[in-house]
Formats: structure tokens, C-alpha cells, sequence
């Protein structure tokens, strides 16, 4: 069974500045897809950035980027030019390739970001 | 589009009660997933369809959960009769074929238990 780890439950950063959050996963998969998800207060989980694994190149969205290390099995996410609205909680998930439809997320327990003014 | 849409939004109710949540899909998609979310064990799967069809459910607690998917817009998450332990943030979730696999999430339904 694949597992993902965020070894930090809560980090902070000043806005503007740059913040990076880990991911590590587990999984004897050669093909799969990693996610990032944000959650703000409000609860609505919203995608971040996507990663498939078969792709050297690592995924940007702006402000965001990842690192993406397979042999490490490592997924970290930075955020750049912090802003106050980047403020939630960030979860790491991992995804099997699936025929014909999609496959579950398996979610980490989260990484709570503050962004202080 | 308006997206996933989930109902009720907050449900109170008392043990022993039973608990129907409500979920549409965006149109045209085609997977759907019911995702739990608690404290103590973060955000779980409990069960997912694809064309309307159960495909893995091995995240249901058990047998007083259950889960239909009568057509492509909607799909329902029932439990009977309800515990105090089942108090936790229900998502659904559904996604395109073509959709390079992302998931797109309803506002979740906030169920407390008493």
C-alpha cells in the first residue's frame, strides 16, 4: 500500500518571502501522479500543482513549484512571493494510474502554513 | 460550472439517527469519490465509482455505511444508525476521463454526531 508522510505539521513564513514544505511517499508503482491540495478555512480542498512521474521535469503554477526527486520518493512544494491568502493547510497526495477512469487519492496528514504580514 | 455540489453543508443530529449525505458530480464526469476527513486519521477514502459502478470500497467503516450511485449526477452516502465516532468532514469528489487525473472537490458536509 503506497503511504505519503508531511513531516511538518506547521510551518510560518513572513509574506513575501519563500517557503518549502516536504512530502515523502512510499510506493513500488514506476508510474503514478503526485498532487499538491490546498485547504484554507474555508475547507474547500482547491489543487495546487500536479506532478506525473514518468516527467523529469518538475511542474510550476506561478507561484509555485515543486521538486520532484524519484529515486528519493521525495515531493517537496515552494511557494514563492508568499501572500497572506496562501494561509491553509497543504496536504500531499499520491495517485496509481487507472484504465478507463480515475484511482483514490492517499492523502498526508497536512501541513498547517501561516503567513504572517 | 458550478462544480461539485454537496448537501447539507452542516448536519446535526442525535445517535441512532440515521444520516443521508448528498453529492452531484460535475457533469460529464465520470469518477466520484466520498472522502472522510477527522482529526486523528486525516483525509481517508471510503468509496469510489466509476460509471456509476462501486470500484473499491474498502474504506467504508462498515456495514452501517453505504453508498449508492443510481446515475452519472448523483450519488448518496448513508449512515444508519449513526455514532458519535462518525462526527468528521464527508468530501465528494468527481473527475473527467480525460482529466490527466485531478480530482475536483465539493465544499464537504460537516457532520456532528451527539
Amino acid at each position: 500500500a503506497q503511504t505519503v508522510t508531511q513531516s511538518q505539521p506547521e510551518m510560518s513564513v513572513q509574506e513575501a518571502e519563500t517557503v518549502t514544505l516536504s512530502c515523502t511517499y512510499d510506493t513500488s508503482e514506476n508510474n503514478y501522479y503526485l498532487f499538491w491540495y490546498k485547504q484554507p478555512p474555508s475547507r474547500q480542498m482547491i489543487l495546487v500543482i500536479r506532478q506525473e512521474a514518468y516527467k523529469q521535469q518538475n511542474a510550476t503554477e506561478n507561484r509555485f513549484s515543486v521538486n520532484f526527486q524519484k529515486a528519493a520518493k521525495s515531493f517537496s512544494l515552494k511557494i514563492s512571493d508568499s501572500q497572506l491568502g496562501d494561509t491553509a493547510m497543504y496536504f500531499c497526495a499520491f495517485m496509481k494510474p487507472h484504465q478507463g477512469g480515475s484511482e483514490k487519492l492517499v492523502f498526508g496528514k497536512g501541513t498547517k502554513l501561516t503567513v504572517n504580514p | 460550472d458550478a462544480g461539485v455540489i454537496q448537501s447539507p453543508r452542516h448536519e446535526v443530529t442525535e445517535m441512532g439517527q440515521e444520516v443521508t449525505l448528498r453529492c452531484k458530480p460535475i457533469s460529464g464526469h465520470n469518477s466520484l469519490f466520498w472522502y472522510r476527513q477527522t482529526m486523528m486519521r486525516g483525509l481517508e477514502l471510503l468509496i469510489y465509482f466509476n460509471n456509476n459502478v462501486p470500484i473499491d470500497d474498502s474504506g467504508m467503516p462498515e456495514d452501517r455505511f453505504s453508498a449508492k450511485m443510481p446515475n452519472a449526477s448523483f450519488s448518496t452516502l448513508k449512515i444508519q444508525p449513526s455514532e458519535p465516532r462518525d462526527s468528521a468532514v464527508y468530501f465528494c469528489a468527481s473527475s473527467p476521463r480525460q482529466s490527466k487525473n485531478i480530482q475536483y472537490f465539493g465544499a464537504g458536509t460537516r457532520l456532528s454526531v451527539l
